[in-house]
């Protein structure tokens, strides 16, 4: 089967540094996105890895491991504004269909 | 353009109307997608086009017909839909037409509420 998990909530504070984790099992691995989806808004795209390992785009990093079916998305200096839900979605091996975990709903306290 | 254009924002319809969602792009990609989403629920794919073709029909409703005129324009036709349908209908596009994902743009979505 096929199967994404991340953790539901999470709660950090403002300034820090917060760590979300999604494991995944997919019949093929075409990559590993993660979006973000503000209350009452479509989901916007942070980022894509592909090959194992680390990508950083400012205050976003998200990091792959496809032998371990593993990734993180590590958010630096939080912001109020960084309150929402960040869905990892994974790409197969049938041609256009993202598979979406549960999300996890980031709350950040001042 | 970058965007996404879905139309209308919000939709209010009894169980024996027909009406269309409308969902647009000028970014040249060749792959579409129609996801619906219930409150706090990740999307769920309903159905792609890849090159202005049907190439997956995730076992949704025939009340749910889609139809892309052209490779920017994608419609989703709703006829004798339950209350249960009601949710976020969300259209995005993708650059990669092969429909290997690729990444999603989303448009704002349409808020379908039926009654």
């Amino acid at each position: 089967g096929q199967n994404i998990d991340q953790p539901t909530e999470m709660t950090a504070t403002e300034g820090a540094i917060v760590q979300i984790n999604c494991t995944y099992q997919t019949s093929g691995f075409n990559g590993l996105f993660w979006y973000q989806q503000h209350a009452g808004e479509a989901p916007t795209f942070l980022s894509y890895n592909v090959l194992d390992g680390l990508e950083e785009k400012g205050r976003f990093s998200s990091f792959l491991s496809r032998s371990k079916g593993y990734s993180y998305l590590l958010l630096k200096e939080l912001q109020m504004k960084d309150s929402a839900s960040y869905l990892c979605a994974v790409s197969g091996n049938q041609g256009g269909k993202l598979i979406f975990g549960q999300g996890t709903e980031l709350s950040v306290k001042p | 353009d970058t965007e996404v254009t879905q139309t209308p924002k919000h939709l209010v319809m009894g169980m024996t109307n027909k009406k269309s969602l409308k969902c647009e792009q000028h970014m040249g990609h060749r792959a579409m997608y129609w996801y619906k989403q219930k409150a706090k629920k990740p999307p769920e794919l309903m159905f792609v086009y890849s090159y202005e073709k049907l190439s997956i029909n995730e076992s949704v409703p025939s009340r749910f017909s889609p139809e892309c005129p052209n490779s920017s324009l994608l419609n989703l036709h709703l006829h004798a839909l339950q209350p249960e349908d009601s949710a976020l209908y969300l259209c995005a596009s993708s650059q990669d037409g092969t429909g290997n994902g690729g990444e999603l743009f989303f448009g704002e979505g349409s808020r379908l509420t039926v009654l």
